[in-house]
């Protein structure tokens, strides 16, 4: 089943802070973050495998909620290379290896 | 990280012919998958490339539509076949790497079927 990403668009202007949500009505084993620009391939962000679990840096986070069924993407002081699409992939099952995709977040920054 | 690369990077071609994409990995990746894209949609499964055995197809695709070899660990093809309009679309290779469980993704090949 695809996750549900919120919100489907955003648009900033350079230096704010946006957060994109990736939903599952069931519990993942993992969730991998991608940013996608036009014409582009998807190019990895992280992947967060444990409950309760955040990681990244200071610009460009994520957290994987304690149920497993949640992982929020966090962009802090946005710059203009921030804009594009982001798509979290979801593995439901250990082992599986294969991502589901979520439905996409369009993030748009503006001078 | 795996490098990944695709041919042709884009095509158009008739209704009814087939096309062969071939997608070739820079080093040895455990899982190779193949993603079809429409402009401004998610990425959806098609089928994970299976190292000289048969592809395992997501519901929806069928092995007589999207024949899918790999004969090694680092390349595959992707057949589209019969093609129709409904067939035109953005064509993904992916791999896995073993032990950072990372996926990458090669530029895609941009297929319009006229």
């Amino acid at each position: 089943q695809q996750p549900v990403q919120s919100p489907q668009a955003v648009i900033l202007r350079e230096g704010e802070d946006a957060v994109i949500n990736c939903s599952s009505s069931k519990a993942l084993y993992s969730v991998h973050w991608y940013r996608q620009k036009h014409g582009e391939a998807p190019v990895f962000l992280m992947i967060l495998l444990k409950g309760g679990e955040q990681k990244g840096h200071e610009k460009i986070s994520a957290s994987f909620n304690e149920k497993k069924q949640q992982s929020s993407l966090y962009l802090t002081a946005s710059q203009l290379s921030y804009s594009g699409t982001y798509f979290c992939g979801t593995e439901t099952n250990f082992g599986n290896e294969k991502l589901t995709f979520g439905t996409g977040t369009r993030l748009t920054i503006i001078p | 990280s795996a490098v990944i690369s695709q041919k042709p990077s884009r095509d158009i071609c008739q209704r009814g012919t087939s096309l062969t994409i071939q997608c070739q990995v820079d080093s040895q990746v455990t899982m190779m998958f193949w993603y079809r894209q429409q402009p401004g949609q998610s990425l959806t499964l098609i089928a994970t490339a299976n190292q000289g055995s048969e592809a395992t197809y997501e519901s929806g695709f069928v092995i007589d539509k999207f024949p899918i070899s790999r004969p090694n660990l680092t390349f595959s093809t992707l057949t589209v076949s019969n093609m129709s309009p409904e067939d035109s679309s953005i064509y993904l290779c992916s791999g896995r790497e073993g032990g950072t469980d990372t996926q990458y993704f090669g530029p895609g090949t941009r297929l319009t079927v006229l």
